[in-house]
């Protein structure tokens, strides 16, 4: 049983376009959140939901908007994509929104605008 | 700005070596350290966490040591075994901070035969 799975997987596509990647865990988990990683593997939390309210958004273009439909789902959706967002994008959960709880990561999406 | 700075970025040893990966911090509102261990094409996964209220937290052959007034951290691995290769990150977190977590810049280890 995957405990926190995303797809696609990899996500191909050109510049311009929009595209959504799927998040889903099946723990149990109050709280999501989404990090990007960068080409030169520096991780940075986008943000995180708890029980379906926004809890952390960073300093992310307004291109991209997080959906979170049920506590079990966060998607992501990004708008007229540019070069610059090509990265791995990883969904995580917690149990709730403490510091000390431990984030379990999906396996990540890897997206590339050409 | 990096708040959490790591270091070296990469590191090769000798099988039964013990790498040491150090990070430090700047914010003293942290008060959760957390390491990831992430393999080529996985996610990243919680290997081991320590409060500052520790100097050390052992489990198996992982091994942190905390120094709160250095405002440093450091990750070692005893008896490392090739299986070990991955990327570690460092991390911190603290209380009301909405369990995020601000990561250092990793660090690629390679356990050679």
């Amino acid at each position: 049983d995957t405990a926190v799975s995303q797809t696609p997987k990899y996500l191909v596509t050109q510049m311009g376009n929009d595209k959504s990647i799927k998040c889903e865990q099946n723990l149990g988990h109050d709280t999501m959140y989404w990090y990007k990683q960068d080409s030169k593997k520096f991780l940075k939390i986008m943000f995180s939901y708890n029980n379906k309210e926004l809890i952390i958004n960073e300093t992310v273009p307004n291109r991209f908007s997080p959906k979170s439909p049920d506590k079990a789902h966060l998607n992501l959706h990004i708008n007229s994509l540019e070069l610059g967002d090509s990265a791995v994008y990883f969904c995580a959960s917690s149990h709730a929104g403490s510091s000390t709880d431990t984030q379990y990561f999906g396996p990540g999406t890897r997206l590339t605008v050409l | 700005q990096q708040q959490v700075k790591q270091s070296p970025q990469s590191l090769i040893v000798q099988k039964g070596g013990i790498p040491i990966i150090n990070c430090a911090y700047e914010n003293t509102a942290f008060d959760y350290f957390p390491w990831y261990q992430q393999f080529p094409g996985k996610g990243p996964a919680l290997l081991i966490a320590i409060r500052p209220d520790v100097s050390e937290k052992k489990e198996g052959r992982f091994t942190i040591s905390f120094n709160k007034s250095a405002k440093q951290f450091s990750l070692h691995i005893m008896d490392s075994q090739p299986g070990d290769s991955a990327t570690y990150f460092c991390a911190a977190t603290f209380t009301g901070g909405g369990n995020k977590l601000t990561f250092g810049t990793g660090t690629q280890l390679k356990v050679e035969l």
